[in-house]
């Protein structure tokens, strides 16, 4: 059974802390790494895909970086906002192009 | 606003019955993916079409099915609804098929069966 685990499960900061958490996933048959975030009450919002090994995308002061080959992703944000408190999700597509998600890094940004 | 529209928002309906819930795309966006948000569960997927055909499919329940039609909308059918098919259910757009696609979420519909 494919496992995506997204660590912590939950962190709270103080505004304008930089903060990352980590999204793992198997390293075999790797096709794309999908990150959302997803603020309470709202839908999720695609932040970037990832595909290749090295990749770092960049949006605003949120970033993401990706190793495939030992299977893990890191989101950073800078100078977190209390408008930066939201859910992260990691998404894996496997073989067969199904969807798993991880269980998501739930962040506070404390003002 | 993400383009996708799904209704109906809430639904509220009894064990044993059938529901259907629709999802209209973006403008331009060929697939549709359904999901369920459940209360102990996180994202699960559940099925992706791709200009009317199933590309794929997740852990979903064979009294579940879905279809995309000619004008690309898509609706869950959920029947013998149980208790535990109470959840938030997406449905998601994007442009092509592949699992590079950026998706696009909808708003959600919360089903309570009671």
């Amino acid at each position: 059974i494919l496992n995506v685990e997204q660590s912590p499960q939950s962190l709270h900061v103080q505004e304008g802390d930089s903060t990352n958490f980590t999204c793992s996933f198997p390293s075999s048959n790797f096709y794309a790494l999908h990150w959302y975030r997803w603020e309470t009450a709202k839908s999720p919002e695609a932040l970037f895909v990832m595909t290749l090994n090295g990749d770092e995308k960049k949006k605003g002061r949120i970033s993401a970086t990706l190793n495939t080959k030992e299977g893990y992703s890191y989101l950073y944000i800078k100078g977190s906002q209390p408008e930066d408190s939201a859910t992260y999700l990691c998404a894996f597509p496997s073989g067969t192009y199904k969807y798993i998600f991880g269980t998501g890094t739930r962040l506070k940004v404390l003002a | 606003d993400s383009g996708v529209t799904q209704t109906p928002k809430h639904l509220i309906t009894a064990t044993g019955q059938r529901v259907t819930l629709r999802c209209s795309p973006r403008s331009g966006d060929l697939s549709v993916y359904w999901y369920q948000q459940s209360l102990d569960q996180g994202l699960q997927f559940l099925i992706q079409y791709y200009n009317g055909e199933e590309r794929a499919k997740g852990n979903i329940l064979e009294r579940f099915s879905a279809q995309q039609f000619p004008d690309l909308h898509s609706e869950l059918n959920l029947s013998s609804l149980e208790l535990g098919d109470s959840a938030l259910y997406f449905c998601a757009s994007s442009v092509g098929r592949g699992v590079v696609e950026t998706q696009y979420f909808g708003p959600g519909t919360r089903l309570l069966v009671l």
